[in-house]
């Protein structure tokens, strides 16, 4: 059974950072690449950052480049999202997804940028 | 930057209808093109990949058509468990979503 679960959410003040992972089991995680999408309370959803298979392109949207960082580990079925300069606006339901195309999704974690 | 224009953004129609949801893209996309379905609380579930190739173990109600930069997304007989909000999203360029479409029961 193909799993991706997500962890690291959390309330976190403007300026802030955090990490998210996501474990990743049951599909070939090396063999495809891996995205992160958010969706703000009440929101439609929002494409964030795409990493290659072996880390050679990565593509951000213009809302959070230059702030977050996206990796993988594909030794350890991983992938990550490093948020620094957190802002009230990131608020929201952080998604890992993936496969030939966007077939694999996590639950979702939640982050919540707030003084 | 691609744009996705998706229409309507809510929807309401009876059980047993046909229901059909258009996005247009910004620029030629050609067919790359995903729908997605979500349901309150859960994550999005791929429905129509390439835009019109069915997800393995999605109902053949569902259905997509189109290419270049209009596009199509049909339910044929709609059942109380197709409430949910769609949405399509282009991966031509940097990926884009529409705006979404939220269905509900008449």
């Amino acid at each position: 059974e193909v799993q991706l679960v997500e962890s690291g959410g959390g309330l976190v003040k403007p300026g802030g950072s955090l990490r998210l992972s996501c474990a990743a089991s049951g599909f070939t995680f090396s063999s495809y690449s891996m995205y992160w999408v958010r969706q703000a309370p009440g929101k439609g959803l929002e494409w964030v950052s795409s990493i290659t298979t072996g880390s050679s392109y990565i593509y951000y949207a213009d809302s959070v480049k230059g702030r977050f960082t996206i990796s993988r580990d594909n030794a350890k079925n991983s992938l990550y999202l490093q948020m620094n300069s957190l802002r009230a606006e990131d608020t929201a339901v952080y998604y890992c997804a993936g496969g030939y195309n966007y077939n694999y999704w996590g639950q979702g974690t939640l982050v919540t940028v707030s003084s | 930057d691609i744009q996705m224009t998706q229409s309507p953004s809510s929807l309401s129609a009876s059980v047993g209808d046909r229901v059909t949801i258009t996005c247009q893209a910004s620029q030629d996309i050609s067919n790359y093109l995903n729908w997605f379905q979500q349901k309150p609380g859960k994550a999005p579930r791929l429905l129509i990949y390439d835009a019109s190739n069915l997800e393995t173990g999605v109902p053949s109600k569902f259905s997509g058509s189109g290419s270049g930069t209009d596009f199509t997304f049909t339910i044929s007989g709609l059942q109380p468990e197709d409430i949910a909000t769609y949405y399509c999203q282009q991966y031509d360029n940097l990926p884009a979503f529409g705006q979404g479409t939220n269905l509900e029961i008449k």
